[in-house]
């Protein structure tokens, strides 16, 4: 059972635009900065989101971060095949004193 | 460019001992945090442990129950993980990443604990 939760599947059409949720708490999502990650089958993950909305350099702007409260949100628009991973959310849990990630979402581009 | 490199991972018997290495390059490693990440197969990411840039400030997972041992070598730009007492439930892929935010990982290096 993971501290952050995230759907386990997502779907959408090529071209069209998918949002991914991350509901925690006031302990880790509520207090500190949110972070996405893009995991492609046996590959290592990427850093897609940090700060809860800023983009590394080289990440597109097709790639967007919000939150509000306790739950942050990863957009994707423009949705590619080349789309098609695992985005795991992450954060620091002041309670726990570690870091949390999400279970992980899978998006599928139909 | 930054690069990260785990090494020393592999087949262990439950009980056993492994130490994991990550040599850092492309940046200075000496100011930067540092951090071990796991992922079970089929599962999701696991966060284990980080440590400060002169190891003065150390945290673990609560999950680890004091069975591993973060360390850094900033002379050799080297961060490792000393894990002793494995179990079967710590058969996973070792990353190493530079903290805050985790913006590097390694390749990542499998351990498997199987008798």
């Amino acid at each position: 059972q993971s501290v952050l939760t995230q759907p386990p599947s997502v779907y959408a059409a090529s071209g069209q635009k998918v949002t991914i949720s991350c509901s925690g708490s006031s302990f880790n999502t509520g207090k500190y900065y949110v972070s996405w990650y893009q995991q492609f089958p046996g590959t290592t993950p990427k850093l897609l989101i940090y700060d809860d909305y800023q983009r590394p350099s080289g990440i597109p702007d097709r790639f967007s971060g919000s939150k509000s409260g306790t739950s942050a949100t990863l957009g994707i628009t423009g949705l590619q095949t080349g789309d098609e991973a695992d985005y795991y959310c992450g954060a620091w849990d002041g309670s726990l004193n570690a870091y949390v990630f999400g279970s992980g979402t899978k998006v599928t581009v139909l | 460019q930054v690069q990260l490199v785990e090494s020393g991972g592999g087949f262990v018997k439950p009980g056993g001992s492994l130490r994991l290495s990550c040599a850092a390059s492309g940046f200075a490693f000496s100011d930067y945090y540092m951090t071990w990440i796991r992922q079970a197969p089929g599962k999701g990411l696991e966060w284990l442990s980080y440590i400060s840039t002169s190891a003065k400030t150390i945290l673990y997972a609560p999950s680890l129950e004091g069975r591993f041992t973060i360390s850094r070598d900033n002379a050799k730009n080297t961060v490792y993980l000393q894990m002793d007492n494995l179990r079967a439930d710590d058969t996973a892929v070792y990353y190493c990443a530079r903290w805050g935010p985790l913006d590097y990982w390694g390749q990542g290096t499998l351990v498997t604990v199987s008798s």
